[in-house]
């Protein structure tokens, strides 16, 4: 069974600059979700998907991150403009979206340094 | 606010020996407990769990065990190998959400 697949695996941008990172789930996977995680830290949610449908975003910094799953199946993380403090890993992970407590699976992550 | 902390940024056992890892939370409402492994430039693994309704799972050489009125819960690793190497997560949840809440992590190093 193929993991969950990210990419691009490194970026590195100019702070005020874009960047979009995409995720492919577990085939059959029905929740999604985007985690950063900055260096030192532990991952910190920043949205959930089930399916196409945002289950928790509370997280998310909506004036400069947005994130879509239009078919619900593959997803991208923007960023628009970037800040230093955006450096980080953005790790994807999907899970079977059945209820209940579930196991996730994560991606490599992306690892995002911005100057 | 941080409402898992490991306390303990590294560790370093003699392979053969136990690893301990701990973990602590506080917030009340958590009621599931996991352990996540992660090599470098890799997401992490999933290792082991804990319902709050018990106080121990065993998994191999895997243990994690939890205090519920000590908001306190560790994973054992006994032997440790040099390829348990690794930054361990400790995880909680609450209620049915599938929303994790992570600590910073130990990095274990199990020296041969």
């Amino acid at each position: 069974e193929a993991g969950v697949a990210q990419s691009p695996r490194y970026k590195i941008i100019e702070k005020r600059q874009s960047v979009a990172f995409w995720c492919n789930p577990i085939s059959g996977h029905a929740t999604l979700y985007w985690y950063q995680q900055i260096l030192g830290q532990g991952p910190k949610l920043l949205i959930q998907f089930q399916n196409n449908g945002v289950v928790d975003d509370s997280q998310l910094p909506k004036d400069r991150f947005s994130a879509e799953r239009l078919k619900g199946v593959d997803s991208t993380l923007k960023i628009q403009p970037a800040k230093l403090e955006d450096s980080a890993v953005y790790l994807c992970a999907s899970s079977y979206g059945q209820g209940g407590h579930e196991t996730q699976y994560f991606g490599p992550g992306t690892r995002l340094l911005v100057l | 606010d941080q409402q898992v902390k490991q306390n303990s940024p590294s560790l370093s056992v003699q392979e053969g020996r136990i690893s301990i890892l701990n973990c602590d939370y506080t917030n009340s409402m958590f009621d599931y407990f996991l352990w996540y492994k992660k090599y470098p430039a890799e997401g992490p693994t999933f290792l082991i769990s804990i319902s709050s309704i018990k106080d121990k799972n065993e998994d191999g050489r895997f243990t994690v065990f939890l205090n519920k009125s000590a908001k306190h819960l560790s994973l054992h690793i006994v032997p440790s190998q040099p390829g348990d190497s690794a930054v361990y997560f400790c995880a909680a949840a609450q209620g049915g959400s599938e929303k994790l809440v992570f600590g910073k992590g130990t990095k274990l190093t199990v020296n041969p």
